[in-house]
């Protein structure tokens, strides 16, 4: 069975740009969340998308933002780029039953370097 | 809103010597997981408690949730190199629908 897949992996951005992120849950996971890490912050979850509809949400402005088709994979978005946007953007999916999310599983994630 | 702390953000041991990571929840959890992150890579699913006072094993790891599942701790026994990485705990509550807080992991160094 083939992983969580992100694209592209490393992406150079200049502040005020926006950029697009694009995730491929493993085949058969409905549920998909992001994370973004940073050194100094660890993993912040970022929100979680489930049939197509975004379920949980964390603390992040809305500049950030995502979306969910219906083969499951997802996108996020992230509008007029500040350089404290640097750092790795993971993506993860889990097969849910009912409102249980089960085990993640992670992408490679995306390096996004903010100049 | 739901945190999860976890101690210690660093931990140097010896090849050989034990090592324990902890973490705390300001809320009731639901479940826990653990996972692994290797330098460079991503997090790997490590287990999964969602019983009061659980206790797993997997091989040198134990893992602990606490009675009223709010902590939990992760003790490795005798680690090896191959043991270094971060290690963090993941908290799913049931504030705000079922929402996974990381707490902000533990690092591991492991001197041969």
């Amino acid at each position: 069975k083939a992983g969580v897949t992100q694209t592209p992996r490393y992406l150079i951005k200049t502040r005020g740009q926006q950029v697009t992120l694009s995730c491929s849950p493993i085949s058969g996971h409905r549920s998909v969340s992001w994370y973004q890490q940073t050194p100094g912050q660890g993993l912040q979850f970022l929100f979680e998308y489930f049939s197509e509809t975004q379920r949980n949400k964390g603390n992040f402005p809305g500049r950030f933002s995502g979306r969910q088709f219906s083969n499951s994979r997802s996108e996020m978005n992230v509008s007029t780029l500040e350089l404290g946007d640097s750092a790795l953007y993971l993506c993860a999916s889990s097969w849910t039953r009912d409102s249980l999310s089960y085990e993640q599983y992670f992408g490679p994630g995306t390096r996004l370097t903010v100049t | 809103g739901q945190q999860v702390m976890q101690i210690p953000q660093y931990q140097h041991v010896q090849e050989g010597e034990d090592f324990t990571t902890y973490c705390n929840s300001s809320t009731t959890l639901s479940n826990i997981q653990w996972y692994k992150q290797r330098p460079g890579g991503h997090p790997v699913f490590l287990i999964q408690l969602v019983k009061s006072g659980e206790v797993k094993k997997q091989k040198r790891l134990t893992f602990q949730f606490g009675e009223a599942k709010k902590n939990s701790s992760l003790h490795i026994t005798a680690t090896q190199t191959t043991d270094v990485g971060t290690y963090f705990c993941a908290g799913i509550g049931h504030t705000g629908g079922f929402k996974t807080i990381f707490g902000a992991g533990t690092r591991l160094f492991v001197k041969a």
